[in-house]
């Protein structure tokens, strides 16, 4: 099976601009969730999707959203960038049967915010 | 606040010894465990788990030990291979309503030496 396949892999942006990050899951899969990776605060969870549904959320502000599509491929949108957005964004997979399953997670993608 | 806390950001050992990694979490509804190996701007890739169930977990040459009474969990590696060096992540997951939400530790450098 494919891995869980994020784009672009790299992207800079400038301040107020917005941005749009694309996951596809691993086949079978039906639950995608996004994690923001900094130096400063590590690896933090975002929000998790689950059969086009927004099933569970982190603290993020609303100018971070995202949703799912009927194919289980995920979208994540950051309006209005901020400097302290820049990060790694890291998608990852489930089969979404509930917690405690392993996630996996796709290799990210790389936000400069200029 | 900090729920689960790798207190040491770096270990080094020698090829062929036994890296001991530690993690230690505040949250008692925690009850399923994670390590992740990371490499850099690549996504984290999963090792092992373990449920609160059970106080050890093996899979080759990684084994996880928790200690709940402590809210402790260890990942050993034996024996150590220089492959092995990357940064290891602890992760928790606790209750039906955190699907997809993990929650990390800050990471440990492991280097292992030729």
């Amino acid at each position: 099976k494919a891995g869980v396949t994020q784009t672009p892999r790299y992207l800079i942006k400038t301040r107020g601009q917005q941005v749009t990050l694309s996951c596809s899951p691993i086949s079978g899969h039906r639950s995608v969730s996004w994690y923001q990776q900094t130096p400063g605060q590590g690896l933090q969870f975002l929000f998790e999707y689950f059969s086009e549904t927004q099933r569970n959320k982190g603290n993020f502000p609303g100018r971070f959203s995202g949703r799912q599509f009927s194919n289980s491929r995920s979208e994540m949108n950051v309006s209005t960038l901020e400097l302290g957005d820049s990060a790694l964004y890291l998608c990852a997979s489930s089969d979404g049967e509930g917690y405690g399953e392993k996630l996996f997670f796709g290799s990210g993608t790389q936000l400069s915010v200029l | 606040d900090q729920q689960v806390k790798q207190n040491s950001p770096s270990l080094s050992v020698q090829e062929g010894r036994i890296s001991i990694l530690n993690c230690d979490y505040t949250n008692s509804m925690f009850d399923y465990f994670l390590w992740y190996k990371k490499y850099p701007a690549e996504g984290p890739t999963f090792l092992i788990s373990i449920s609160s169930i059970k106080d050890k977990n093996e899979d080759g040459r990684f084994t996880v030990f928790l200690n709940k009474s402590a809210k402790h969990l260890s990942l050993h590696i034996v024996p150590s291979q220089p492959g092995d060096s990357a940064v290891y992540f602890c992760a928790a997951n606790g209750g039906s309503s955190n699907t997809g939400k993990l929650i990390f530790g800050q990471g440990t450098t492991l280097q292992v030496k030729p």
